[in-house]
């Protein structure tokens, strides 16, 4: 069984260049969620979706970022216009779908940002 | 707004010692309380988690945590350490038993001593 899956490992950008890390979920689960980790911290919640809604955003920053999980295909966290504070590990996790309760987060292995 | 503290930003303990990693969380309600680690350059695993039931977890590893609420205490035991479990530990607390985001605390950095 494959786990959550995360592309590209590592990004480079530049300034105002756009970025964009996708995440596979384990397969069969259909909530994803976004965080973020800066350097020397705990990881932030930033987004919780499932397929084709966006379930909580209060994490997400209110203007560059935005992610979508489509119905079929990765889920993608787009950053337009980076910045340097935007430098960052990205990690996504999947849960099941059941709606239960007593779920589990399951991580990806992050992608690292680095903004030139 | 639920919070995680986790107390000490560095441990140092010798291989084959016991190690306690503290957590405190601030919620109103009964948390979901769990503990992740994370080797360098990793993503994170899963140790263990409180949803309700016995206060004491068994986990991964060989490692547990107690749940106390008197203390609002979640803190994170394993009886001998061993080199391999030098890594970054994570608690992390939720509302919704993990259908919702995870708020965490700032991490422990364990290192182990031969």
């Amino acid at each position: 069984n494959a786990g959550v899956m995360q592309n590209p490992r590592h990004l480079v950008r530049r300034r105002g260049q756009e970025a964009r890390l996708r995440c596979s979920p384990v397969k069969g689960h259909s909530h994803v969620y976004w965080y973020r980790q800066l350097p020397e911290e705990g990881l932030k919640f930033m987004v919780y979706l499932q397929k084709e809604n966006i379930i909580d955003e209060s994490g997400m920053p209110k203007e560059r970022f935005s992610a979508e999980f489509p119905k079929e295909g990765p889920s993608i966290l787009r950053i337009q216009q980076v910045v340097r504070g935007d430098s960052a590990a990205y990690f996504c996790a999947s849960s099941p779908s059941e709606g239960l309760v007593q779920e589990t987060q399951y991580f990806g292995p992050g992608t690292r940002l680095l903004v030139l | 707004a639920q919070s995680v503290t986790q107390p000490d930003i560095h441990i140092t303990v010798s291989e084959g010692a016991s190690l306690e990693l503290r957590c405190n969380y601030s919620y109103g309600a009964t948390p979901y309380l769990f503990w992740y680690v994370q080797s360098p350059g990793q993503g994170l695993q899963l140790l263990l988690k409180y949803f309700s039931g016995d206060t004491l977890v068994q986990g991964i590893k060989g490692f547990e945590a107690e749940f106390k609420r008197s203390q609002s205490s979640f803190n994170l035991r394993k009886p001998s350490v061993h080199w391999s479990d030098a890594a970054e530990y994570f608690c992390a607390v939720s509302s919704g038993g993990g259908a919702d985001g995870l708020t965490f605390g700032k991490g422990t950095h364990l290192i182990i001593q031969p």
